[in-house]
């Protein structure tokens, strides 16, 4: 099957600071990107849909200048937290649909601990 | 708006038991059905789906499901659990012929004895 990749696994951070979060399609060209939010316990909340080569579309509720979304090729797209704040501690998971895009397939998560 | 209600939060079963899970979603239109299995601090693996014929699906990991439209459910089954099946199980709902925008159930968690 398809393989999504994120980058890192997990990342601990300064509040203030900034975080990227990678999520690759490593076989397949992946037209669209989801990136979601899990808090512990909870399940998987939509954040944005991102197309290559246009800009994201956010969920209601979520803050677009705070989560920047890129998603400038075909098998990349990233996920920046800016001045990221205890708050968004949390699983971030990412999905790559294919280009037939009756499956999406998941990245392994990133785990955000900010300090 | 869709919704999909996942009545048990954790589910304990001893090994060789079986298994059910159960899903009700709330759709306007044909329903696109997953389920997902999620283990511990990890991302989430398909396990099967449904778009449209057969509605008893088989998946992967010897689990299955069963769409009944006139009760709003997809209810996940296994004939014999296996320890290994411990995990956090997810049914999700998306657009007819598109997984995009899912969404996710609150997810139950499945405990197995030995």
């Amino acid at each position: 099957g398809a393989v999504v990749s994120q980058h890192p696994s997990w990342v601990i951070c300064k509040s203030g600071t900034s975080v990227k979060i990678e999520c690759r399609s490593l076989d397949f060209q992946a037209t669209t990107m989801f990136w979601y939010r899990q808090f512990p316990k909870q399940s998987l909340m939509l954040m944005a849909t991102s197309n290559e080569g246009s800009k994201a579309t956010y969920e209601q509720g979520v803050e677009k200048d705070k989560f920047l979304i890129n998603h400038a090729s075909l098998t990349l797209s990233t996920l920046t937290v800016t001045s990221a704040h205890p708050e968004d501690s949390s699983f971030y998971i990412c999905s790559a649909r294919n280009r037939v895009g009756t499956e999406a397939f998941f990245g392994q998560g990133t785990r955000l601990t900010v300090v | 708006a869709q919704s999909v209600t996942q009545p048990d939060i954790h589910i304990t079963v001893s090994e060789g038991a079986s298994l059910e899970l159960r899903c009700n979603y709330s759709y306007g239109a044909t329903p696109y059905l997953f389920w997902y299995v999620q283990s511990p601090g990890q991302g989430l693996q398909l396990l099967l789906k449904y778009f449209s014929g057969d509605t008893l699906v088989q998946g992967i990991k010897g689990f299955e499901a069963e769409f009944k439209r006139s009760q709003s459910s997809f209810n996940l089954r296994k004939p014999s659990v296996h320890w290994s099946d411990a995990a956090e199980y997810f049914c999700a709902v998306g657009p007819t012929g598109t997984a995009s925008k899912l969404t996710f159930g609150t997810g139950t968690r499945l405990q197995v004895t030995l």
